[in-house]
């Protein structure tokens, strides 16, 4: 069956350093993989989409990676913030019959001022 | 972009009871509406899709419904809560990337927390 793993639970990084979290997906080949970020008692927010044909994608601090032969994506935030904590969950759909987003269990990420 | 409002957001209920969750959409015309679930610190639990009116696919059975009276109303519902219903609901809109001009970002609402005791 499909699997969406995460690297870990948390993530502890002190501030101004580089946050990176993994997403790796089995049995399955998406055209595209969403990241969100959700803080504790809200709804998450997207992020970025990064779809099969784009190596990498920028928003301001954030960059993704997507390798479709690894099936892995990568999400950094460079120079991060305490405000950047927050737990972060990939996204992708695994059925082309399902219309629908099957997400990762997440991770949480803790940047030390 | 899409708002999606979302109530009650706090809920807490006996063991048995009924159940409705209601979600509405504003900023979009026939979207995709989505219900997820989310225990304590896990991952989000797809529970139903909708793409249209009347038009409801569920994901895992369950004590649980959902319908879709409105293009832009989606409802969760119970006849018999179980402690096993507990948790943070939390419902969801938006359309598949690259069909009919969608980025295919969703807009979640803030949440609905029901305790089942």
């Amino acid at each position: 069956s499909q699997k969406i793993e995460q690297n870990s639970e948390a993530l502890n990084i002190q501030e101004g350093k580089t946050a990176t979290l993994t997403c790796n997906y089995t049995n399955y080949s998406p055209a595209y993989l969403q990241w969100y970020r959700q803080d504790p008692g809200r709804g998450p927010v997207f992020l970025l989409l990064i779809r099969e044909n784009e190596k990498e994608k920028r928003k301001e601090r954030l960059k993704v990676t997507f390798d479709t032969t690894l099936k892995q994506s990568l999400f950094h935030i460079t120079a991060s913030q305490p405000a950047d904590s927050a737990t972060y969950l990939c996204a992708l759909r695994i059925d082309t019959g399902r219309r629908a987003l099957t997400f990762g269990s997440g991770t949480r990420l803790q940047v030390q001022p | 972009s899409q708002t999606i409002h979302q109530w009650p957001a706090t809920l807490v209920q006996p063991v048995g009871s009924p159940l409705s969750l209601e979600c509405t959409v504003e900023g979009t015309s026939n979207p995709n509406l989505y219900w997820y679930r989310q225990a304590a610190g896990r991952g989000l639990q797809l529970l139903f899709y909708s793409v249209g009116i009347g038009q409801i696919s569920s994901e895992v059975p369950q004590n649980l419904s959902a319908s879709r009276p409105q293009d832009r109303q989606f409802i969760l519902s119970s006849k018999k809560l179980l402690l096993s219903d507990s948790g943070f609901y939390l419902c969801a809109g938006g359309g598949l990337a690259g069909v009919k001009g969608n980025t295919g970002e969703l807009f979640f609402g803030e949440g609905s927390r029901l305790t089942v005791l």
